[in-house]
This record gives C-alpha cells, structure tokens and sequence, in this order.
C-alpha cells in the first residue's frame, strides 16, 4: 500500500541544488509528507516533513504543491555527506489505535558526484 | 538529542534458535516504538507498532508468534524472532516516538543473519 513513488536513482554536482521529487497523488487531508535519508547499513535520519504549506530548516526544504499531490525535496548545496537514499513517507493515522505510522515509498539514491 | 540506540549491531544465529534484539530511547521516553525490516537495496517495512504496556499491533502478514515484541517501559523494547531460519535473515529497525510528537527516531539497524 505504498502511498508515494520516487525515481529510483539521481546525481547532482556537489555544491549544486539536489532536488527530488516525490509523487502522492492519493494522500489524504490530514497526511504528512516526512523525508528521511539512510546513509548504507545506518537507521534512516530525519530531515523535515510538512502538510500543505512549504518548510525549511537547515538541513533542507520542502515545497509542497498547492494540490499536495506531489512533494520536492531540496538539498541547497550538495555534498558528498548528502550521497544517500531519500525516502518519502507518508504518515498516515491507524484509527483503530489512535496512532500514526509512516508508509515509507522506494526511496531515491542520489549520488552527489565531484 | 532524541538517541535510539540498538543492541545488538550484527548477530549470526543458528537456524531454529531465538534470538533477541533491543531498542532503547536514551534521552526521551517513548511512548509508541515501531519495528521494521529491510531487505537489501530494499525500503524498510514496517512490522509492528508497539506502545508502552500494551501488545503490540501487527502488520498485515507479519507472524506475531513469530516475532515478539515487548514494550515493558517507556525507553526500552524488544524484539524476539522465535525459531529463526534463514529467509528470517535481514536489517532489523526500530524507530521510537515521544511523547507530543509525531516523528520517529531511528536506532541504527540490527543485522541478523541466521544459518
């Protein structure tokens, strides 16, 4: 019940912008989209997440479209640190528990290249 | 802050053994931990939710007798695979959420490889 689709790989030059798509057309009203990166054989890092409306910090930013149908994720200038797998994730709410658990997608390797 | 640690990193078993992994949240109280499974060059897979002194809830077509799960206090779950074999054999996760807030922290994997 994967919620969201990413391509499978990209480069990006270092010191230049990394920006990966995420596409969740069927998120609903209350969903968060979350990203995380997993650097190999390491537990996945948290880098930001949003609802509808664009986020920043400063690891990264989030634009979200007005729609939320689609989500991009963008390192401002990439490393070579930054070479990892993105994951983008919807956190959905599991109302027989009151909880909320995350739908992770396939993830996208970036390999930020010298 | 918000520290998940795991123990332990790698084991080997033999198959039809058990073997137990742990997760703890070192500088906050987890009220809600999650259990995953990766396979390689796979996405991780959620298992089962556990909260604090209740049972845990499982996924769909994940065995609970099968993998146990304990969540006995606020920094501190496990997670047992009973009569491992080896298609059992993968990256083990836990992640921890705290209380207020909605995103996990993730341990740094267990890898488990049963012979």
């Amino acid at each position: 019940d994967a919620k969201t689709t990413q391509p499978t790989s990209m480069d990006c030059a270092e010191g230049r912008a990394a920006n990966l798509p995420c596409n969740h057309s069927t998120i609903s009203g209350n969903e968060y989209v979350y990203w995380y990166r997993q650097i190999h054989s390491q537990g996945p890092q948290y880098i930001i997440h949003g609802l509808k409306n664009n986020e920043t910090n400063e690891m990264a930013s989030l634009i979200i479209t007005e729609d939320r149908k689609s989500s991009t994720l963008i390192l401002p200038h990439a490393t070579l640190r930054d070479t990892a797998v993105y994951y983008c994730i919807v956190r959905v709410e599991v109302y027989t528990s009151g909880t909320y658990k995350y739908i992770f997608g396939t993830g996208t390797r970036l390999k930020v290249l010298a | 802050g918000a520290v998940v640690s795991q123990h332990p990193s790698r084991v080997i078993c033999k198959s039809g053994t058990s073997v137990k992994i742990e997760c703890r949240s070192l500088d906050f109280q987890a009220t809600t931990m999650f259990w995953y499974r990766q396979f390689p060059k796979k996405s991780l897979m959620l298992m089962a939710t556990s909260n604090e002194g209740s049972k845990a809830t499982y996924e769909q077509g994940v065995e609970k007798d099968k993998f146990l799960i304990n969540h006995a206090s606020l920094t501190l779950s496990t997670l047992t695979v009973t009569s491992a074999h080896p298609e059992d054999s993968s990256f083990y996760i836990c992640s921890a959420r705290g209380t207020g807030r909605y995103e996990q922290y993730f341990g740094p994997g267990t890898r488990l490889t049963v012979t």
